[in-house]
């Protein structure tokens, strides 16, 4: 699976909307750009994937670039229970990627109440 | 929603003891996981499974086995308990093999005294 790049961390008021980026400027036409989220002492959870329109459903939304390098979860309004660290990923539908996850470091987002 | 069940949150063992950890999903997936996550380390793959009595090995097999008797049910088996077995064991399942939303159990912590 292709690489992606996340800032190690960020910062959000509570209420106030959180926009995630996310870089992969190496992504293939066949890779879902999928997120995840980790809280703490908990496994990681599904949050959205989409492979070229934007994305929305009841946890977020999901902006993808118009040339796939990129993408932005978009959180509306940030909770305390949204404190977490996030993941992007790239899964490739097509059948010629790894089972394996990786995860990489991901963001941390800390919610200032 | 996808139900992704570990059967224990935080088991402590001693060295040398038999351990089962038991997951069980309730969406009818052919392809479930076991991982471990380590601070620093991310994710690694033990074991998956495919389909009932099917298993493949991962990238740390060792000093583990697993068992899936029935497609809802997939077993991690750490034969002899350990100390950097100490952990936490992540049970996964997905409709697919490759490229799919991977649906995540709340994780296992296992401590080996």
């Amino acid at each position: 699976d292709a690489k992606t790049t996340q800032p190690n961390s960020m910062e959000s008021n509570e209420e106030e909307p959180v926009h995630l980026p996310c870089n992969h400027s190496t992504i293939s036409g066949t890779d879902y750009i999928h997120w995840y989220r980790q809280l703490p002492s908990q496994g990681p959870e599904y949050v959205i994937h989409g492979l070229t329109s934007n994305v929305n459903n009841r946890m977020a939304s999901l902006a993808i670039a118009e040339d796939r390098k990129s993408s932005t979860l978009i959180l509306h309004r940030a909770t305390l229970r949204d404190a977490a660290v996030y993941y992007c990923i790239l899964r490739d539908l097509s059948g010629a990627g790894s089972y394996q996850l990786t995860f990489g470091k991901g963001t941390k987002l800390s919610v200032i109440p | 929603d996808v139900k992704v069940t570990q059967s224990s949150r935080y088991l402590v063992k001693r060295t040398g003891e038999k351990v089962f950890l038991e997951c069980v999903q309730d969406m009818d997936h052919e392809n479930m996981f076991w991982y471990r996550q380590d601070p620093g380390l991310g994710l690694r793959l033990i074991y998956f499974s495919y389909d009932v009595k099917m298993k493949e090995k991962g990238d740390i097999p060792e000093g583990y086995s697993v068992s899936r008797e029935k497609k809802e049910r997939f077993s991690l088996i750490l034969e002899s308990a350990s100390t950097n077995q100490t952990s936490m064991y992540l049970c996964a399942s997905s409709l697919y093999i490759r490229g799919n939303t991977i649906y995540f159990g709340e994780g296992s912590w296992l401590t080996v005294v």
